[in-house]
């Protein structure tokens, strides 16, 4: 069974709402969360990473206050997409990792703004 | 910075066929070498993880090697069919803490 549960796995918004996606491991804790987001034919790309407790730390071109992550416990990771805009229409997809577990991922989480 | 890269793009065969998709990747000094399977608007399927120190893994019709003096893997898919339709993805960690870098992926389709 899936060890990193995302949810949703489909959402539509309008544009200007703002969008929490949820990613939680099952039965392990989760130390480090990692977030990607692939656009349609293209790859998986690192939006940021996090550490329980800690601050994300995000990618280049990331928009910090755009794309908020908060990793306040060691089984859930949250992406809130604030004030969406078409463009931000894509696959999210989140991993995690335990201390000594292997990398597992979520399925995915479709978002399409209108 | 790593970058990988995946050939073909796209990739079309007759159902029974073996094929062949490659990897690259710039920085050979990696910790971990993974395929990946994704099926349209899904999620990630794990299918072969190879350790920097290995050479190849298997696992049922399917083979990845790994070649990390010069940057390649390949995964061979034998007696290839219509449900191994989807795109297959390449990724590398450099560190057992860092995050996947992954390739752009080779969408392959077997006809039936």
């Amino acid at each position: 069974g899936a060890v990193v549960s995302q949810h949703p796995s489909r959402v539509i918004c309008k544009s200007g709402t703002s969008v929490k996606i949820e990613c939680r491991s099952l039965d392990f804790q989760a130390t480090t969360m990692f977030w990607y987001r692939q656009f349609p034919k293209q790859s998986l790309m690192l939006m940021a990473t996090s550490n329980e407790g800690s601050k994300a730390t995000y990618e280049q071109g990331v928009e910090k206050d755009k794309f908020l992550i908060n990793h306040a416990s060691l089984t859930l990771s949250t992406l809130t997409v604030t004030s969406a805009h078409p463009e931000d229409s894509s696959f999210y997809i989140c991993s995690a990792r335990g201390r000594n577990s292997p990398l597992h991922f979520g399925n995915g989480t479709r978002l399409t703004v209108t | 910075k790593q970058e990988v890269t995946q050939i073909p793009a796209a990739l079309s065969v007759p159902e029974g066929e073996n094929l062949v998709l490659n990897c690259s990747f710039t920085d050979s000094a990696i910790y971990n070498l993974q395929w990946f399977r994704q099926d349209p608007g899904k999620g990630l399927t794990s299918l072969l993880l190879i350790q920097s120190s290995q050479r190849e893994q298997t696992s049922g019709r399917l083979n990845a090697s790994l070649d990390k003096s010069s940057g390649r893997s390949t995964l061979y898919i034998a007696a290839s069919q219509p449900g191994d339709s989807a795109t297959y993805l390449c990724a590398v960690a450099n560190s057992g803490n860092t995050p996947l870098v992954f390739g752009k992926g080779t969408r392959l389709s077997v006809i039936a």
